[in-house]
């Protein structure tokens, strides 16, 4: 079956500007995940999803960030007043449940956001 | 807190080598999970391994073989007769369950392998 798919796959704004990232999962995963990756750095979370509600999303690095998933399937990451450390790849990653911390997530090829 | 250390940030070899990666944890609980991933030159995480604290066997795929180490909280990559196609960043991984809610992963810095012909 298909893969966790997102949307775009490049993504260049300016400061200040409001851009949005999109998440499909993979097909009957009840679990989403959002990361963001610095260049030359490991992933880092920023929320976890458990149907439609975001169960933990303590990574947020501030109120700029938003992230909703209103059908418990695609989601979608908000950004507003974008700044230039925002720039990153983001990535989001699916698992078949929430079950406890042994879950395999699948990760998709990511977002590149550029804000100049 | 968890943590995850890489300390070895990029390696190199030529094709045919064994190459060893090295993943040192930290963790409160009892109850956890290690996770290996490969990030080729595309970029999309591709998962390797997961392995369990309980369940300290070693273990082989193919090229791949794994080796936990409780004692010394580590969880060790080694990649034998290295190929070009290999060339990737490799990250460590942790998840364990001393929050509530979900599988949030600790990632490591990555180690960035290189095989040359």
């Amino acid at each position: 079956g298909a893969g966790v798919s997102q949307t775009p796959s490049n993504k260049v704004t300016e400061k200040g500007k409001y851009v949005e990232l999109r998440c499909d999962p993979i097909s009957g995963h009840t679990a989403l995940y959002w990361y963001r990756q610095s260049l030359g750095q490991g992933p880092e979370f920023l929320i976890y999803f458990q149907g439609t509600g975001a169960a933990d999303d303590s990574g947020l690095p501030n109120d700029r960030f938003f992230a909703v998933r209103p059908e418990g399937s695609v989601s979608t990451l908000k950004i507003q007043r974008t700044e230039r450390g925002d720039s990153a790849v983001y990535l989001c990653a699916s698992s078949l449940s929430s079950g406890g911390a042994g879950d395999t997530q699948y990760f998709g090829p990511g977002t590149r956001l550029t804000v100049l | 807190a968890q943590k995850v250390t890489q300390a070895q940030t990029e390696i190199s070899v030529v094709e045919k080598e064994d190459v060893t990666l090295d993943c040192v944890y930290e963790t409160r609980d009892t109850t956890y999970y290690l996770f290996w991933y490969k990030q080729p030159p595309s970029g999309e995480l591709v998962f390797l391994i997961r392995r369990n604290s309980f369940d300290e066997q070693n273990e082989i795929s193919g090229r791949y073989s794994w080796n936990f180490q409780k004692s010394t909280s580590s969880f060790n990559f080694t990649i034998t007769a290295s190929q070009v196609v290999d060339s990737a960043v490799y990250f460590c991984a942790l998840s364990d369950t001393f929050k509530a809610a979900g599988n949030k992963l600790t990632f490591g810095g990555g180690t960035r392998v290189l095989v040359k012909p």
